[in-house]
This record gives structure tokens, C-alpha cells and sequence, in this order.
């Protein structure tokens, strides 16, 4: 299993940034995926993540109606769409792939995660 | 919002056992899952459906929860095993991270 994450980088507040996650060595289209950010010297916080077939999503409160996740299963892709990026969003984001059981749920597999900057 | 709360440090010498908490409200009727990171390096997870390891993690790895308590335990704790360790659980489908206990292998 492999996941690579890119289109990392700076920008000013207030602007927008949007991420790939690409996988490989599995399949897919039959994962839950989530998106994972860590701010420097702090600890992890899940952001947001989506079904198999992309029709359903969550997010965490603070980055509801600014951030979107989708994906191209036939691109065997994950993307995080970060529109009015505040200092705040600072920090490496991960992709990680969902595992899902009963009422269970955890990560199994991480990419190498990408550094996103957001200052003026 | 549902918070997890872990102890910022443990302290252990090798070859004994580190305890590392991580409590939250009932936090027994949810699964719980632990990641192990070390410096620099992503999250690796090392505990899941509260007690499972995965196949690659070391046998000195195990975990329990309970009560509104989750603990993992590492047995015989190597140099290697120096590193944060992060609880998680979810709550209304969204994902929660404890904050995080810094093991340091002495």
C-alpha cells in the first residue's frame, strides 16, 4: 500500500490551496479515505473524510463550508479542496486510508503527508 | 465535541513496562485505536479495535479499554519504541485524536 500526497505549499490567509492523494498497491475504490493534519510541534487532528463512492463525506467543525474532499476512483485519487485558508490551517497534511468495522474505525495506512503554509 | 485526554509524558527505562492512558466520556462502548509516531516520521498504526495489533507490530504492544479509559502498554520497551503515542476514537462519525503522550526510552 502506497499513498503520495502533493500540491502542498504557501499561501496567503485567505487563500486556496487544493491537495492530492494518490494510492497504489490496493484497491481504491473500496476504502474509506481520510485526510489528516498535524501543526507544527502539535499533535494530530482528523479534518475530513469520504465513502467508497465519493457521495459521502464529513468534516470537522472548524473547516466545514471552506474545505472540500472528494475523489477519481478512476484515478485511484483522494483531493482536499482548501478555500479562505486562515494561519490556523497551518501545518503537514496526511492521507490516510479508513478502515472500517462495525462501529470501529482507524487508519491503517499513511502517505509521507505534505506541508501546507498559510502566512502573509 | 467529544475530547480525549492523554497523560503529555511517560518516562520509562528499558526492558519495563510503559503505561500510557488516554480517557474520555464512556469512552469503553467505543472503539479505540493507537498510533505510534516517531520523530519526523508519519503516524504508524500499532493498535486497533481496541486491543488488535497488526501483523507487523512487535507482541509487546497491547492495549485494553474500559470504563471511560483506554490503555496501551508496551512491554520490554526498546530505544526504538521512543515516540508520541496518539489515542483515537470517533464520535457522530467524526475522528478524534487524544493530545498526544510523549514516550522517552531513558
Amino acid at each position: 500500500v502506497q499513498l503520495v500526497e502533493s500540491g502542498g505549499g504557501l499561501v496567503q490567509p485567505g487563500g486556496s490551496l487544493r491537495l492530492s492523494c494518490t494510492g497504489s498497491e490496493f484497491m481504491f475504490d473500496s476504502f474509506w479515505m481520510s485526510w489528516v493534519r498535524q501543526a507544527p510541534g502539535k499533535g494530530l487532528e482528523w479534518v475530513a473524510n469520504i465513502k467508497q463512492e465519493g457521495f459521502e463525506t464529513q468534516y470537522m467543525d472548524s473547516v466545514k463550508g471552506r474545505f472540500m474532499i472528494s475523489r477519481d476512483n478512476a484515478k485511484d485519487s483522494m483531493f482536499l479542496q482548501m478555500d479562505d485558508l486562515r494561519v490556523e490551517d497551518t501545518g503537514v497534511y496526511y492521507c490516510a486510508r479508513d478502515r472500517v468495522y462495525s462501529s470501529g474505525w482507524y487508519e491503517d495506512y499513511w502517505g509521507q503527508g505534505i506541508l501546507v503554509t498559510v502566512s502573509s | 465535541s467529544y475530547e480525549l485526554t492523554q497523560p503529555p509524558s511517560v518516562s520509562v527505562s528499558p526492558g519495563q513496562t510503559a503505561r500510557i492512558t488516554c480517557s474520555g466520556h464512556k469512552l469503553g462502548d467505543k472503539y479505540v485505536s493507537w498510533y505510534q509516531q516517531r520523530a519526523g516520521q508519519s503516524p504508524l498504526l500499532v493498535i486497533f479495535l481496541d486491543s488488535k495489533r497488526p501483523s507487523e507490530i512487535p507482541d509487546r504492544f497491547s492495549a485494553s479499554n474500559s470504563g471511560g479509559t483506554a490503555t496501551l502498554t508496551i512491554s520490554g520497551t526498546q530505544p526504538v519504541d521512543e515516540a508520541d503515542y496518539y489515542c483515537q476514537t470517533w464520535d457522530s462519525n467524526i475522528g478524534v485524536f487524544g493530545t498526544g503522550t510523549k514516550v522517552t526510552v531513558l
